[in-house]
């Protein structure tokens, strides 16, 4: 089944440690995805790629870098992980899909990571 | 900037309607998603919404007024496993900005 991965699933670390999320997916899509949940805030973009040699920041970028090893792999770093950091984390895909609306541009979401920084 | 409100918390009944409604302010708009989400689990698509009107799939219904800002999730019979958060979600150029949830309670 074509599906978005997250590893690890769940981490506890410290503060000052790099750490590294990733994801990979079999969908065949360009489009990737990391966004941070914390309760109350919903959903924050923190970097997007619209294919392998294009990286963007989201809205809350600082803090983090990513890199896009192929199309279907896209991994998330903390260089220097601190507690405001803790939250969950998802990535996701996207695709033009076709509906009775017309075209969309759907996001299919990881897992998440539940990152606790300590 | 992206400004996306919808209410924290609502609570109804096993076979009840309930509404939720979304405001967005948003400097661009290819459409507007909404996706539930069960607790420790991934978002999931329920609807899309580009032109004004209301698009009704099975007992799950969304409702969008451009000029106004303005869309609605409609969720009609309600189950005890539609009680998950509803995010409302503002697409612009492949990007989503998505409000902060709203987790419905579905009681006996």
């Amino acid at each position: 089944d074509a599906d978005v991965t997250q590893t690890p699933r769940n981490r506890i670390t410290k503060t000052g440690k790099r750490i590294m999320l990733e994801c990979s997916q079999t969908k065949g899509h360009d489009r990737m995805y990391w966004y941070r949940q914390d309760p109350g805030l919903g959903l924050r973009l923190i970097y997007y790629s619209f294919d392998v040699k294009d990286i963007n920041k989201g809205e809350i970028s600082d803090g983090y870098s990513v890199s896009r090893q192929a199309q279907a792999k896209f991994s998330l770093s903390l260089e220097s992980a601190i507690p405001n950091q803790t939250a969950l984390y998802f990535c996701a895909t996207s695709a033009v899909t076709s509906g009775r609306m017309g075209s969309y541009n759907e996001q299919f979401f990881g897992p998440g990571t539940r990152l606790t920084v300590l | 900037g992206q400004n996306i409100d919808q209410p924290t918390e609502m609570t109804a009944t096993e076979g009840a309607i309930v509404q939720i409604n979304c405001t967005y302010q948003t400097s661009g708009f290819n459409g507007l998603f909404w996706y539930q989400q069960h607790a420790g689990e991934a978002p999931t698509f329920l609807s899309y919404n580009v032109l004004d009107g209301l698009e009704e799939k099975g007992r799950f219904s969304s409702f969008l007024s451009r000029s106004k800002g303005y869309s609605y999730l409609l969720l009609k019979e309600l189950q005890m496993k539609d009680s998950a958060s509803y995010l409302c979600a503002v697409s612009n150029d492949y990007k989503l900005s998505f409000g902060a949830g709203t987790t419905v309670t579905v009681r006996a």
